[in-house]
């Protein structure tokens, strides 16, 4: 079956420094990938998504995320953090032609030092 | 911007009772989904809905769980009997058809069985 892992559970940073989150996925084949974003009191939002072609797709608030097959990995990025980028983050995948449901990691919090 | 919408926000409960939580999806949307996210876990898929039918679900989807859209505008999410471990954040998802298409997130109802 497949799963998501994001192996860090919170992760501390600057503002103004830049960001990487960790995402790995276990699945046979390439499979949908998503990014998205909890702030207190929301619900989740899409930062990103990756179906196919350029391996590097870039999101909404300034926040880009890096498909690497050989690694399972899709990490995400952001050059410059905000005080409002403080919040979870979660991996998910969806495999294609296999339902619409989503898998997700377990989350990485963030919090921003001003 | 359309938003999913999910009431109550916050429902406490006796063990036993039954619960339903309720959810407006995004209005041109084919696609309904309800996840839950236990204190410490990972956001799981329960259940998804599309043409008035169950199209997928999870070994968590048990017979004391139900899906109904009464009518066009209202998805609902029933408990019959509440157990101490149905106490979780259930999110309500929306999505058109497509494979390739977002799933709309709600800001979750925090169900609490004491």
């Amino acid at each position: 079956a497949q799963s998501v892992t994001q192996p860090d559970i919170h992760i501390t940073v600057s503002e103004g420094a830049s960001l990487e989150l960790r995402c790995n996925y276990s699945y046979g084949a390439t499979p949908y990938l998503f990014w998205y974003v909890q702030s207190p009191g929301q619900g989740l939002q899409l930062l990103l998504k990756y179906f196919s072609g350029d391996t590097l797709v870039q999101g909404i608030k300034g926040f880009e995320a890096e498909f690497k097959r050989s690694q399972s990995s899709f990490n995400l990025r952001k050059p410059s953090v905000h005080w409002s980028d403080a919040a979870e983050y979660f991996c998910a995948l969806k495999i294609k032609a296999a339902g619409n449901k989503l898998t997700f990691g377990g989350g990485t919090r963030v919090l921003v030092k001003p | 911007e359309p938003e999913v919408t999910q009431t109550p926000s916050h429902q406490v409960t006796q063990m036993g009772q039954e619960v339903i939580l309720r959810c407006v999806p995004i209005s041109n949307h084919l696609y309904f989904y309800w996840y839950r996210q236990i204190l410490g876990q990972k956001v799981e898929f329960l259940v998804s809905f599309y043409n008035n039918e169950i199209s997928e679900k999870s070994e968590i989807f048990d017979d004391q769980f139900s899906v109904e859209r009464p009518d066009g505008s209202n998805f609902t999410l029933k408990i019959r009997s509440t157990k101490l471990e149905d106490s979780a954040m259930y999110f309500c998802a929306s999505s058109g058809l497509a494979a390739t298409y977002e799933q709309y997130f709600g800001p979750g109802t925090r169900l609490t069985v004491t």
